[in-house]
């Protein structure tokens, strides 16, 4: 079946630095992907819909000069969250339209010290 | 606009059928959705069903749509303890790039 994957599953990094979430349709082609944010024990929100060869579409309240989408390829789209706070830490989720379904990564949890 | 709302919790015996229900508000939608997820993991997808069923089988997974209600459920036969999860369901209209909207989820707890 259809396969969305993302990498890393776990990142710690420091505050400051920033951290790059890679999604990756593995044997499907996706033109549009979707990342998700989810905090504890609440659902997901999403945050933005990355388009291949184009400009992400940011949902409001999302900084787009934070999360940083780009979407190279029509298998690989990838959230970079720039100079990462402590508050960015969440479980990162993308997914990717497949048929009749939508397929979702297993998730990257960010941690930020 | 849009709302997809759940009830936050759900308490069954082992061997019990559960069913777990959704109300949404977007009458234009193509798609109604049910995800899993466990402890620690990412969403897994169980079952879709197009707007335009009113019912949908899958194994022990049976998801029954009123579209007039505007009222999705899910309901789990012979429920077993590794069903223990939290339950999204989900709504995505085509005009709208098939974006998702989730409800808040549905905590099932399964007791032996």
């Amino acid at each position: 079946g259809a396969v969305v994957s993302q990498h890393p599953s776990r990142v710690i990094c420091k505050s400051g630095t920033s951290v790059k979430i890679e999604c990756r349709s593995l044997d499907f082609q996706a033109t549009t992907m979707f990342w998700y944010r989810q905090f504890p024990k609440q659902s997901l929100m999403l945050m933005a819909t990355s388009n291949e060869g184009s400009k992400a579409t940011y949902e409001q309240g999302v900084e787009k000069d934070k999360f940083l989408i780009n979407h190279a390829s029509l298998t690989l789209s990838t959230l970079t969250v720039t100079s990462a706070h402590p508050e960015d830490s969440s479980f990162y989720i993308c997914s990717a339209r497949m048929g009749g379904g939508v397929v979702f990564g297993p998730g990257t949890r960010l941690t930020v010290l | 606009g849009e709302d997809v709302e759940q009830s936050l919790f759900l308490s069954v015996r082992e061997g019990d059928s559960s069913v777990i229900n959704c109300t949404y508000t977007d009458s234009s939608s193509t798609y109604l959705y049910w995800y899993k997820q466990e402890p620690g993991a990412g969403l897994q997808l169980l079952t879709y069903i197009f707007s335009n069923m009113d019912m949908k089988q899958d194994q022990r997974l049976t998801v029954l749509l009123n579209k007039k209600d505007k009222h999705l459920s899910l309901r789990i036969a012979d429920t077993q303890t590794g069903d223990s999860a939290i339950y999204f369901c989900a709504e995505s209209r085509q005009n709208a790039g098939n974006m998702l909207t989730f409800g808040g989820g549905t905590r099932l707890m399964v007791k032996p």
